[in-house]
């Protein structure tokens, strides 16, 4: 089965400096990774994906992610935070059964923007 | 485009009571999913619809849950009787068909949250 682990269940950095939320994945075939956040009281918000391609990955929100074949990781980063990125931040991967597909997400990271 | 809707948002219920969660996904979304989200947890896969008809039920506990989406549009995800470790919050996903290489993702509602005291 396919699966993601997060490393950090929680990360703190300072308002304007660059972040770093941690993904890395176990997979069969080529994976499909995709990074979600969930907001308070919130359902699960799509920020990017990683298919195929180019190794760096633009989302919403100024977010990107980066896709390392040989460290198996895609990890999620931002130059400079917001308070307002302050969030729980689920990294998920694509996991396929006959013709299905569904997606698996690991714990989750919470992320704390100090202002 | 309206997004996925959830109700009830909140439920309290004592342990060995009912619950029902309605799902209406987004219009054409041939794909339904229920998730359960524990706190502190990842969201886990209960069921996957495709239209009306199951594809993939292998982590619903079934001597307690169960989950219809008679007419392939909305859904009802039942739990009876409730045990405490089913408190969480229950999410539900749609999208349309096709790949998800394509350009169609997992669009969720806001969730259930259910509390068994």
């Amino acid at each position: 089965a396919q699966s993601v682990a997060q490393p950090e269940d929680q990360v703190k950095v300072a308002e304007g400096n660059p972040l770093t939320v941690k993904c890395t994945y176990s997979v069969s075939g080529n994976p499909y990774l995709f990074w979600y956040v969930q907001y308070p009281n919130r359902g699960l918000q799509f920020l990017l994906k990683y298919i195929t391609g180019d190794n760096l990955v633009k989302g919403s929100y100024g977010f990107e992610a980066e896709f390392n074949k040989s460290q198996t990781s895609f990890h999620l980063k931002k130059p400079s935070a917001l308070v307002s990125d302050s969030a729980l931040y689920f990294c998920a991967v694509r996991d396929w059964n006959f013709g299905n597909e569904k997606l698996t997400f690991g714990t989750g990271t919470r992320l704390t923007i100090i202002p | 485009e309206a997004g996925v809707a959830q109700s009830p948002r909140y439920k309290i219920i004592e342990k060995r009571q009912s619950v029902a969660f309605w799902c209406n996904p987004i219009s054409g979304h041939a794909t339904l999913y229920w998730y359960q989200q524990i706190l502190g947890q990842g969201p886990k896969l209960l069921i996957q619809f495709q239209n009306n008809g199951v594809v993939d039920d292998s982590q619903l506990p079934k001597d307690r849950f169960s989950a219809e989406r008679l007419k392939g549009v909305d859904s009802t995800l039942k739990i009876q009787p409730a045990k405490l470790e089913d408190s969480a919050v229950y999410l539900c996903a749609s999208r349309t068909g096709g790949s998800l290489s394509g350009a169609n993702v997992l669009t969720f509602g806001a969730g259930s949250r259910l509390t068994v005291l």
